[in-house]
C-alpha cells in the first residue's frame, strides 16, 4: 500500500485567510499531484510535480500556489481562501509507469476537505 | 485537449442486475484509459486499465474493452452488488505518459446498487 496522507483531513476557515494542505508520501516517488474534487466537474488538476523545486500549472490553478522542498512533501497554499475553492481536495502520487509506458497509475490520499465561509 | 465524456448518473440498479457505464474520450493518438472507483469519504482507487487498442481491462468482476474505433471504453459488470455502490471515474492519460503523465477524469458516476 502506497503511504500518502493528507492533513489536514477537514478545515473550515474564512474568506481571505491562507491556507495550507499537506501531502506526505513515504515511498519516493517522483510526481504528485493535487487534485479538486467538485460536483459535476470531477476532479480537475491544479497543480503537480515533477520532482523537488519542480513545478507546474494545471487546468485550475489561479488562486493557488504549491511547493515540494523535499521528494515526500508536496504543500499547496491558497494565499486568501475564497468561497469557491471550497471543495475536497485530493493529492495523488503516480505509483507505476516508466516515462514511456504510458500506463500513469495514480494512487490517492483520501482528501481534505475545505469549506471557506 | 484531452477529454473525457460519461454517462450522467445516478444509475440506480437492484442486486444481480447487469452493469454498464459509458465512457468515451477526446485524445490525440492512443492514450492511457483507466476507470477508478471512489467509496463514500475515501479517496479514488484503481479499478482496471487499458494501454493499447483492444485491450480489456479486468478487476472484481468489472471490464472495459478499449475501443479506439469508437473512441470508448465502457465499464461493464455482470451481476452487481450492493457492495459495488461507489462513484465511478473514466480517466485518460496522454501517450508515452507527456504532458507531465497527468491523467484527464471524466465528471464520475455514481452507482446505487439496491437489494
Amino acid at each position: 500500500d502506497a503511504g500518502i496522507t493528507q492533513s489536514p483531513r477537514h478545515k473550515v476557515t474564512e474568506t481571505g485567510t491562507p491556507v495550507t494542505l499537506r501531502c506526505h508520501q513515504t515511498e519516493n516517488h517522483r510526481y504528485m499531484y493535487w487534485y479538486r474534487q467538485d460536483p459535476g466537474h470531477g476532479l480537475r488538476l491544479i497543480h503537480y510535480s515533477y520532482g523537488v523545486k519542480d513545478t507546474d500549472k494545471g487546468e485550475v490553478s489561479d488562486g493557488y500556489s504549491v511547493s515540494r522542498s523535499k521528494t515526500e512533501d508536496f504543500l499547496l497554499t491558497l494565499e486568501s481562501a475564497t468561497s469557491s475553492q471550497t471543495s475536497v481536495y485530493f493529492c495523488a502520487i503516480r505509483t507505476s509507469g516508466s516515462g514511456g509506458s504510458g500506463a500513469n497509475v495514480l494512487t490517492f490520499g483520501a482528501g481534505s476537505r475545505l469549506t471557506v465561509l | 485537449g484531452d477529454s473525457v465524456t460519461q454517462m450522467e448518473g445516478p444509475v440506480t440498479l437492484s442486486e444481480e442486475a447487469f452493469l454498464t457505464i459509458n465512457c468515451t474520450y477526446t485524445a490525440t493518438g492512443y492514450p492511457s484509459l483507466f476507470w477508478y472507483v471512489q467509496y463514500p469519504g475515501e479517496g479514488l482507487q484503481l479499478l482496471l486499465k487499458a494501454t493499447k487498442a483492444d485491450d480489456k481491462g479486468s478487476n472484481k468482476g468489472f471490464e472495459a474493452t478499449y475501443r479506439k474505433e469508437t473512441t470508448s471504453f465502457h465499464l461493464e459488470k455482470g451481476s452487481v452488488q450492493v457492495s459495488d455502490s461507489a462513484v465511478y471515474f473514466c480517466a485518460l492519460s496522454p501517450p508515452g505518459g507527456g504532458g507531465g503523465n497527468k491523467l484527464t477524469f471524466g465528471t464520475g458516476t455514481q452507482l446505487k446498487v439496491e437489494l
